[in-house]
């Protein structure tokens, strides 16, 4: 079975450009989290979703940062404009609820994200 | 103070010791946690749920205690592929799922 698909794995940009993470989850998990992961401050949630709807963004660092659900089997992270302290490796991961509690998190191989 | 502390190690241990990783969380009405492996430049992956009544998994023992709100993973007979980074994981609060992690342990097994 295909697991959590990010892209893409490594992007390098400029500062002030638009960058665009892309995540497709498991078929059939519920729930989608978006972490981010430095060195000093380890993985940090940024929001995750419930059934496609945000359930909690206070993660979010500012306003560049937005995220999207569409559908069951898409999600992305922007980031507008980006700026060299946003470097990170970005990883979703996705999880199937029982008992209304999310259960494992399967997440994916990450995107590296360097902001020059 | 942090939602999740742990001590970043590095541990370095002999093949075959047994070696006890703890992480604190600071919020008393979190209800799940859990131990998740991450190995160098890869994905977290679920290593084990800890349960309120402790669990064991192999060689993995997992703690939880309550009063003092920290967790605990024992690993007995610590082979070379145990080294990776630990990472505790709790979920902030009472009925959420947001899960918090912290920030690892390096454990390095040495031949």
């Amino acid at each position: 079975d295909a697991g959590v698909i990010q892209s893409p794995r490594h992007e390098v940009t400029e500062m002030g450009q638009e960058v665009t993470l892309r995540c497709k989850p498991i078929s059939g998990h519920d729930y989608l989290f978006w972490y981010r992961q430095t060195m000093m401050r380890g993985l940090e949630l940024l929001i995750y979703f419930n059934n496609n709807v945000p359930i909690d963004d206070s993660g979010m660092p500012e306003d560049r940062f937005s995220a999207k659900m569409p559908n069951a089997s898409f999600s992305t992270l922007k980031i507008q404009p980006s700026e060299p302290r946003d470097s990170a490796v970005y990883f979703c991961a996705s999880s199937l609820s029982r008992g209304g509690w999310a259960g494992e998190l399967f997440f994916g191989e990450g995107s590296r994200l360097t902001v020059l | 103070r942090k939602e999740v502390e742990q001590d970043p190690g590095p541990f370095n241990v002999p093949e075959g010791a047994t070696v006890a990783f703890n992480c604190t969380y600071s919020n008393s009405a979190s209800q799940s946690f859990f131990w998740y492996r991450q190995d160098c430049r890869k994905e977290p992956k679920l290593l084990m749920s800890v349960y309120s009544s402790g669990n064991e998994d192999g060689r993995f023992t997992a703690q939880l205690n309550r009063a003092s709100q920290y967790i605990s993973l024992l690993i007995r007979d610590s082979k070379l592929s145990d080294s990776a980074t630990y990472l505790c994981v709790v979920n902030y609060g009472g009925a959420t799922n947001k899960l918090i992690f912290g920030t690892g342990t390096l454990l390095a097994v040495q031949p």
